[in-house]
């Protein structure tokens, strides 16, 4: 069974502040896509990365997928208030895998 | 541009009662899913079209049907409501069904339906 992690489950820092959140896999994916979903409402999706080692920004955001495709990171530089939401991950191989997600809460 | 439309929004049932819940999508997407989303565990595929005509059971398929109606519908059927089933349900849609590898078709997400069972 393939299983992400994503670490931590929930974070909460101030304005300003730089994060980082982490989605983890002893499996192998061909592609790796990043949700963010506010409160009442479906995840949308940020990014997709699918080369090991591939970097990607959205302004504020940096996703970068690991070497090995078994992982990817999300960081977040300055942290806002509207970054306030469920980030999550999925993996794709055989099937869509999702992790459980990350509750990040940015006090202003 | 609507994307994806589910109804109802919320809906409290007694055990045992049936009921269907709705997707209609409006971007021409050949591919439809039924997810739901319960605290820690992330969303877990509950059924998948593929494509019109077609319906496959995903990971957590036991006491639910669904049907699509035609390439713009998905329904999801509870038969016998269980307390178990109280969740939020997600009705999602794909240009392509295909999971994997370059033009990865990303999901597009309804706003889902908060479902309790009591």
């Amino acid at each position: 069974t393939q299983l992400l992690e994503q670490s931590p489950q929930f974070l909460s820092i101030q304005e300003g502040e730089n994060l980082t959140v982490y989605c983890n896999s002893s499996s192998v994916f061909s592609s790796l896509q990043w949700y963010r979903q506010e409160p009442g409402e479906g995840p949308v999706l940020l990014v997709t990365v699918v080369t090991g080692g591939e970097v990607k920004k959205l302004k504020r955001l940096t996703f970068q997928f690991g070497d090995a495709r078994k992982d990817s990171s999300l960081h977040i530089t300055a942290a806002q208030p509207g970054d306030t939401g469920l980030y999550l991950c999925a993996g794709s191989s055989q099937k869509l895998v999702f992790g459980q997600g990350t509750r990040l809460t940015i006090n202003p | 541009n609507a994307g994806v439309t589910q109804t109802p929004k919320f809906q409290v049932l007694k055990t045992g009662q049936s009921m269907t819940l709705q997707c209609a999508q409006d971007m021409n997407h050949n591919s439809m899913y039924w997810y739901r989303q319960d605290p820690g565990m992330g969303l877990r595929l509950i059924y998948y079209s593929a494509s019109e005509g077609t319906t496959d059971k995903g990971e957590v398929p036991n006491g639910y049907n669904v049907s699509r109606l035609n390439k713009r519908e998905f329904s999801l059927r509870l038969e016998s409501a269980a307390p178990s089933q109280t969740s939020v349900y997600f009705c999602a849609s794909s240009e392509l069904f295909r999971w994997y590898g370059q033009g990865n078709s990303p999901l597009h997400f309804g706003n889902g339906t908060r479902l309790t069972v009591t």
